[in-house]
Parts: C-alpha cells; sequence; structure tokens
C-alpha cells in the first residue's frame, strides 16, 4: 500500500516550457487534490477534483490545468512554465462521504525551478 | 473569506520543553479545525483534528481545544522532543466543504 505517490521528485524547467506532475493513490479515495507549497506562504490548493469526472479550481488556479484520468490518478500540468510557478507541489488524497470530513493523505511532493 | 492565522516562526525550545503554537481562525458557520505536521523533506501528515466546539484532538502528546468563543484552537505538548522538530500547520474546512484553508505554518526546533 503506497498512499500517494508523486513523479518526478525534481523537475528544473525553462520558462515558457511545459510539464505534467504525476500523482496516483491507492486507498480508494473519491477526492484529490492540488497545492502549491512556498516560502511563508504555507499551502494554497490550486485545483481539486471532488469525485472521477469532475475537477474545480481553487485559490490559486492560473497557468495550471488538471485532469482526473480515473478514480486513482490526478495530474497537474503547467502549459508554459514561468519563474513564479517555482515551488514544491503537493499532491493529496481523501475519502469525502458529503456527511463528515475526513483526513486528507499527501504525497511526497515535487520540487519545481523555473528558470 | 476562511483565513487562518498562526504564530510565526521559528520556535525554539530546548528538550523537556512546554509548547504552545497559537493558531486563531476566521469563518462562517461551524469549521472542522486540523493540526498537520510535516518533517524535513516530506508530505503533511494529519497530527489531530477537532470537529466542533469544545472538541480536544490529541496525538502523540500533543492537544488542542477548538474555543468557538475565541476563534483559536493553540497546540500544546507538555514535554517536546528533538524528533518534534518540524513544521506546524493549523487548517480548516468550512462547514460542507472537504477543501482545507492552511495557516503559513509554524516551524519548532528543538535542541538536546
Amino acid at each position: 500500500n503506497a498512499g500517494v505517490t508523486q513523479t518526478p521528485k525534481f523537475q528544473v524547467l525553462k520558462t515558457g516550457q511545459s510539464m505534467t506532475l504525476q500523482c496516483a493513490q491507492d486507498m480508494n479515495h473519491n477526492s484529490m487534490y492540488w497545492y502549491r507549497q512556498d516560502p511563508g506562504m504555507g499551502l494554497r490548493l490550486i485545483y481539486y477534483s471532488a469525485s472521477e469526472g469532475t475537477t474545480d479550481k481553487g485559490e490559486v488556479p492560473n497557468g495550471y490545468n488538471v485532469s482526473r484520468l480515473n478514480k486513482r490518478e490526478f495530474s497537474l500540468r503547467l502549459e508554459s512554465a514561468a519563474p513564479s510557478q517555482t515551488s514544491v507541489y503537493f499532491c493529496a488524497s481523501s475519502y469525502e462521504s458529503g456527511f463528515s470530513y475526513n483526513e486528507q493523505f499527501f504525497g511526497p511532493g515535487t520540487r519545481l525551478t523555473v528558470l | 473569506g476562511d483565513s487562518v492565522t498562526q504564530m510565526e516562526g521559528p520556535v525554539t525550545l530546548s528538550e523537556e520543553a512546554f509548547l504552545t503554537i497559537n493558531c486563531t481562525y476566521t469563518a462562517t458557520g461551524y469549521p472542522s479545525l486540523f493540526w498537520y505536521v510535516q518533517y524535513p523533506g516530506e508530505g503533511l501528515q494529519l497530527l489531530l483534528k477537532a470537529t466542533k466546539a469544545d472538541d480536544k484532538g490529541s496525538n502523540k502528546g500533543f492537544e488542542a481545544t477548538y474555543r468557538k468563543e475565541t476563534t483559536s484552537f493553540h497546540l500544546e505538548k507538555g514535554s517536546v522532543q528533538v524528533s518534534d522538530s518540524a513544521v506546524y500547520f493549523c487548517a480548516l474546512s468550512a462547514s460542507g466543504y472537504s477543501t482545507l484553508t492552511f495557516g503559513k505554518g509554524t516551524m519548532l526546533l528543538v535542541s538536546p
């Protein structure tokens, strides 16, 4: 049981390049999330997917797109990377019943640098 | 909108000292409150939670009480260890939503 896995762990891009961050969970969770973590800013929600087939914007969605490929996988795409997107990106998942809130489980993160 | 305010760090303590990390929140309705911990190089892990007023969450010697009258959820531990060195995040989930709003985090450094 691997929990939440993310690839790659590290990435360096040049301004304007594109890339996709991959996330997968094996806990049969229905909800998945992408956050970015910046020094002094805490974690900010980029996009989330409450269930397979749905995605919604979070606090900082500009410059990103997401795909909920299936129940297990939720990818984050940067179409044209900018230095302001240098950050650590975390994927998380949870099981939401609609009646109570459940714990979010986090992946180990992807450290992205855009030059 | 919803927000969480934490005391700024780093908080530097000696082993066996008492820890308090302050957290206050602004939210409509009746949010659930959480403390997450991030050890160096890792993702976040849930430390404890409280889902209604006056609830006390506890885990691994850490405690926090949901105080609606003061809109606070302060984290406490009676005797910290070097292994407690990490970044601690206070967070809330507004009524009816699963998304989390995080504070900026407080780094705790414990020396032997």
